[in-house]
């Protein structure tokens, strides 16, 4: 049982570059997310999947997008990197209310956009 | 506007004694609690949480307090070991809400 797996672990990119974050779990959770970790600014939630087949945008959207390939899989996608998206970005799956309502989370993806 | 709020970035305590993390919340619609730890490089994890209908969870040396009429909830651990120094998250969501809302952290030493 690997819970939540991230891939990469670590991503340097070019200002302009694009490039997709993969996040998987094995433990048939409903919901799924993605955050950014900023020192000193805690998690912060970009998009969020409720449930397979739904995303919704969370407090800092802009410049990402989100994909909810099937129960499993959430990638989050940055088109255009820009030196502001360095960060560390954790992804976190939860079986929201059906068990509890506790988040696991992923190991971190860091990423710095020179 | 920040709903949930961790005052003290940091707090350090002697190993054996009590530490006291705290958490303060504005949205009345809240209704579940929440604490992750984090080590460095690593993904935060979950430590232990509350509902609304209660005042108090206990587990093992960590226990967590709600104190709805003020919007306040904290982290007890006792007695604190040097394994316990980390940065402590505080979390909340409300009803039928897909997600949580998280703190800034608050880093916590233990010293030996």
């Amino acid at each position: 049982n690997a819970g939540v797996t991230q891939t990469p672990k670590f991503q340097v990119l070019k200002t302009g570059q694009s490039m997709t974050l993969q996040c998987a779990q094995d433990m048939n959770h409903n919901s799924m997310y993605w955050y950014r970790q900023d020192p000193g600014m805690g998690l912060r939630l970009i998009y969020y999947s409720a449930s397979e087949g739904t995303t919704d945008k969370g407090e800092v959207p802009n410049g990402y997008n989100v994909s909810r390939l099937n129960k499993r899989e959430f990638s989050l996608r940055l088109e255009s990197a820009a030196p502001s998206q360095t960060s560390v970005y954790f992804c976190a799956s939860s079986p929201m209310g059906t068990v509890g309502y506790e988040q696991y989370f992923g190991p971190g993806t860091r990423l710095t956009v020179t | 506007d920040q709903q949930v709020k961790q005052n003290s970035p940091s707090l350090s305590v002697q190993e054996g004694r009590i530490s006291i993390l705290n958490c303060d919340y504005t949205n009345s619609m809240f209704d579940y609690f929440l604490w992750y730890k984090k080590y460095p490089a690593e993904g935060p994890t979950f430590l232990i949480s509350i509902s609304s209908i209660k005042d108090k969870n206990e587990d093992g040396r960590f226990t967590v307090f709600l104190n709805k009429s003020a919007k306040h909830l904290s982290l007890h651990i006792v007695p604190s070991q040097p394994g316990d120094s980390a940065v402590y998250f505080c979390a909340a969501r409300s009803a039928n809400a897909g997600k949580s809302t998280f703190g800034d952290g608050t880093t916590l030493t233990v010293k030996p």
